[in-house]
C-alpha cells in the first residue's frame, strides 16, 4: 500500500491555518468499521510523535489545533493556528495492510 | 516513567550480523504487540517488523525477510532484532514501538543507528 503525501513542503505563517494530504492506494476501512490511519509529528532531532490515530482521534497531551479527516482513502491532518513548535516532519501512516507503510513525509516549516 | 530505550546499534561490516535491543519499562510489557520502524538518515519511516505479545506471531518487511529476527523476552522486558547478511541498504536509525492495538503505535524509542560500511 503506499501512502502519498501533499505538499512534501508547505512554509507556513505563524497563526495560520496548515494542511497536509494523504491519500492511499487501498482502502484503510477495516471489517470492524474502524479505519486504521495515523498522523505523526517528528520535530528535528526527536523520535516520532503520534498526534492521530484511527483517522480523527487525538492523542493525550496534543494540541486540539491538530485535527484529522478523511475516510477510505483521503485524509487530512490540519492545524488550526500553526506555533513555532510545530516545525517539522508530518508522516501519515496505514495500520490496515502489511506492511504498514508511511507517506513520504511534509516539512513544514515558518515562512 | 513509561519508555523505551534502545541499544546495541554501531559499526558493522557488510554481510555482517548485528543484534539490538530495546528495555521497556513503565507499562506492562507482555501485554502489548511491539514493532521496529528505521530511518536512513535524512530520509522517511520504514517498518521492519511486528511481534505479538507472546512472541509467536512475527510480521517481516519483504526487503528484511529471510534476514531479521525479532523476538522478545517478557520475564526481561526487552524487544531484540537479530539482523544478518547486513548490507549498506541497512544502515539506519532503528527505533522499537509499542503498539496499543491493532494498526498503530503510541510510543517510541530514541532510536539507536546501524551503520554498516568496511
Amino acid at each position: 500500500v503506499v501512502m502519498t503525501q501533499s505538499p512534501l513542503s508547505l512554509p507556513v505563517t505563524l497563526g495560520q491555518p496548515a494542511s497536509i494530504s494523504c491519500r492511499s492506494t487501498h482502502s484503510l476501512i477495516h471489517t470492524d468499521g474502524h479505519t486504521y490511519l495515523n498522523w505523526f509529528q517528528q520535530r528535528p532531532g526527536q523520535s516520532p510523535r503520534r498526534l492521530i490515530y484511527k483517522v480523527s482521534n487525538r492523542d493525550s497531551g496534543v494540541p486540539d489545533r491538530f485535527s484529522g479527516s478523511g475516510s477510505g482513502t483521503d485524509f487530512t491532518l490540519t492545524i488550526s493556528r500553526v506555533e513555532a513548535e510545530d516545525v517539522g516532519l508530518y508522516y501519515c501512516m496505514q495500520g490496515l495492510h502489511w506492511p504498514w507503510t508511511f507517506g513520504q513525509g511534509t516539512k513544514v516549516e515558518i515562512k | 516513567e513509561v519508555q523505551l530505550v534502545e541499544s546495541g546499534g554501531r559499526l558493522v561490516q557488510p554481510g555482517g550480523p548485528l543484534r539490538v535491543s530495546c528495555a521497556a519499562s513503565g507499562f506492562n510489557f507482555n501485554g502489548y504487540w511491539m514493532s521496529w520502524v528505521r530511518q536512513v538518515p535524512g530520509k522517511g519511516l520504514e517498518w521492519v517488523a511486528n511481534i505479538d505479545a507472546d512472541g509467536r506471531e512475527k510480521f517481516y518487511v519483504d526487503s528484511v525477510a529471510g534476514r531479521f529476527s525479532v523476538s522478545r523476552d517478557n520475564a526481561q522486558n526487552a524487544l531484540y532484532l537479530q539482523m544478518n547478511s547486513l548490507t549498506a541498504e541497512d544502515t539506519a536509525v532503528y527505533f522499537c514501538a509499542r503498539s496499543p492495538e491493532k494498526g498503530t503505535v503510541d510510543l517510541w524509542g530514541q532510536g539507536t543507528l546501524v551503520i554498516v560500511s568496511s
